[in-house]
């Protein structure tokens, strides 16, 4: 069965301090992935997604950039984090025919202070 | 990504059937209608999906109009656990969420 680990679950970062947050996923081949933000009592603000090793398409320009560096792992990087880049980061998956829906991982509670 | 509408806020009472509308006027005939929903603190989850024909789960049923330009999202009994957002989505491209619809049951 296909699973998608996120980590980690929480973090408090310094404002200018460099950003990591990783995504993996098991069990299926050439997935489409995807980087959510959601800001606190907001809705989810789609931010990359990827159809591909090495294709990043973004959908809102900022301060944040994500990478894919294997066929199923998402990295979204900064390197000098804001106030306003705190809020929930989520990674999500969906694959080919029979797998169109889309599959979220835990999430990031990210906090820059 | 075409857009959708939904209302901001419903409530139910426990073990009532509820009824989630939302709006798609500018869908196109490839998109399919997807719902998910996000309890706190959690990823959104799956809850249905179709193109033009009615489709039913273990979670819910989805009503979709005739000219697809609405849907309808229908717990048959919500309970407590089904306090959460609502989303309505146009699965084009990509999965562009809305605000959604927060759901409160009462008891």
């Amino acid at each position: 069965s296909q699973t998608i680990h996120q980590w980690p679950a929480t973090l408090v970062q310094p404002v200018g301090s460099p950003l990591s947050l990783e995504c993996t996923v098991e069990g299926t081949s050439n997935p489409n992935l995807y980087w959510y933000r959601q800001a606190a009592g907001r809705g989810l603000q789609l931010l990359f997604y990827s159809v591909g090793i090495g294709q990043i398409s973004s959908e809102v320009p900022q301060n944040l950039s994500a990478s894919r560096p294997q066929d199923r792992q998402f990295i979204l990087s900064s390197k000098k984090l804001l106030l306003s880049d705190s809020g929930f980061y989520l990674c999500a998956w969906s694959g080919g025919v029979g797998y169109e829906k889309l599959f979220f991982g835990s999430g990031t509670q990210l906090s820059v202070l | 990504d075409a857009k959708t509408t939904q209302p901001n806020s419903m409530e139910s009472n426990e073990e009532e059937p509820v009824h989630l509308p939302c709006n798609h006027s500018t869908i196109s005939g490839t998109d399919y209608i997807h719902w998910y929903r996000q309890l706190p603190s959690q990823g959104p989850e799956y809850v249905i999906h179709g193109l033009t024909s009615n489709v039913n789960n273990r979670m819910a049923s989805l009503a979709i109009a005739e000219d697809r330009k609405s849907s309808t999202l229908i717990l048959h009994r919500a309970t407590l656990r089904d306090a959460a957002v609502y989303y309505c989505i146009l699965k084009g491209q990509n999965f562009v969420f809305g605000p959604g619809t927060r759901l409160s049951v009462l008891p």
